[in-house]
């Protein structure tokens, strides 16, 4: 079964470093979220791909964050410097069309100390 | 006021009983609507979409009111399985952003 692959799993970054974290969406997707979760709260949206264009970065803290999809299909998000507050759980997601389901990776865990 | 709003809970339910809750979207204009399941520390995985019509699968069955702006959850014949965070998602505009509401826990005891 096609899934969304993210790596890394787990990262752990002390502060004012930077750190990547990448996603390839399920072949043939061309809508690929980034999204960040805080323990106990819903996923809230960073940036919104279709194909290699950003359709909504309006979330995305850009003094730090960068995110891109170059060929329109693996991305790579990446915050330079980290900060604490930036401890969260990093959700890749991806699907065809607009009333399709998100089919979400299994997330990238970072922890910022 | 959040754009999809849900009662955080836990809804805590004995084994075999029927809980339901709602969530509230402030975008008239919202498209499609889906529920999520999330287990701790895990990824959101679709549990089901939420037509006009209202539909069921299984145990479960989803409702959409437009009119008040809310969709609807109930679950039947509760499993221990069942235990988990219910994510109400509204699809909001024509690009298809997802807006995630902050889930409802539900716990399952025996």
């Amino acid at each position: 079964e096609a899934e969304v692959a993210q790596s890394p799993r787990y990262k752990i970054t002390e502060k004012s470093q930077a750190v990547a974290f990448w996603c390839d969406p399920i072949s043939g997707h061309a809508t690929l979220y980034w999204y960040r979760q805080i323990l106990g709260q819903g996923p809230e949206l960073l940036v919104q791909f279709q194909d290699e264009s950003v359709v909504d970065d309006s979330q995305l803290p850009k003094d730090r964050f960068s995110a891109e999809r170059l060929k329109g299909v693996d991305s790579t998000l990446k915050i330079q410097p980290a900060e604490l507050g930036d401890s969260a759980m990093y959700l890749c997601a991806s699907r065809t069309g607009m009333n399709t389901e998100a089919f979400f990776g299994q997330g990238t865990r970072l922890t910022v100390v | 006021r959040k754009e999809v709003e849900q009662d955080p809970g836990p809804f805590n339910v004995p084994e075999g009983a029927t809980v339901a809750f709602n969530c509230t979207y402030s975008n008239s204009a919202s498209q499609s609507f889906f529920w999520y399941r999330q287990d701790c520390r895990k990824e959101p995985k679709l549990l089901m979409s939420v037509y006009s019509s209202g539909n069921e699968d299984g145990r479960f069955t989803a409702q959409l009111n437009r009119a008040s702006q809310y969709i609807s959850l109930l679950i039947r014949d509760s499993k221990l399985s069942d235990s988990a965070t219910y994510l109400c998602v509204v699809n909001r505009d024509s690009w298809g952003k997802l807006q995630f509401g902050a889930g409802t826990q539900v716990v399952v005891t025996p």
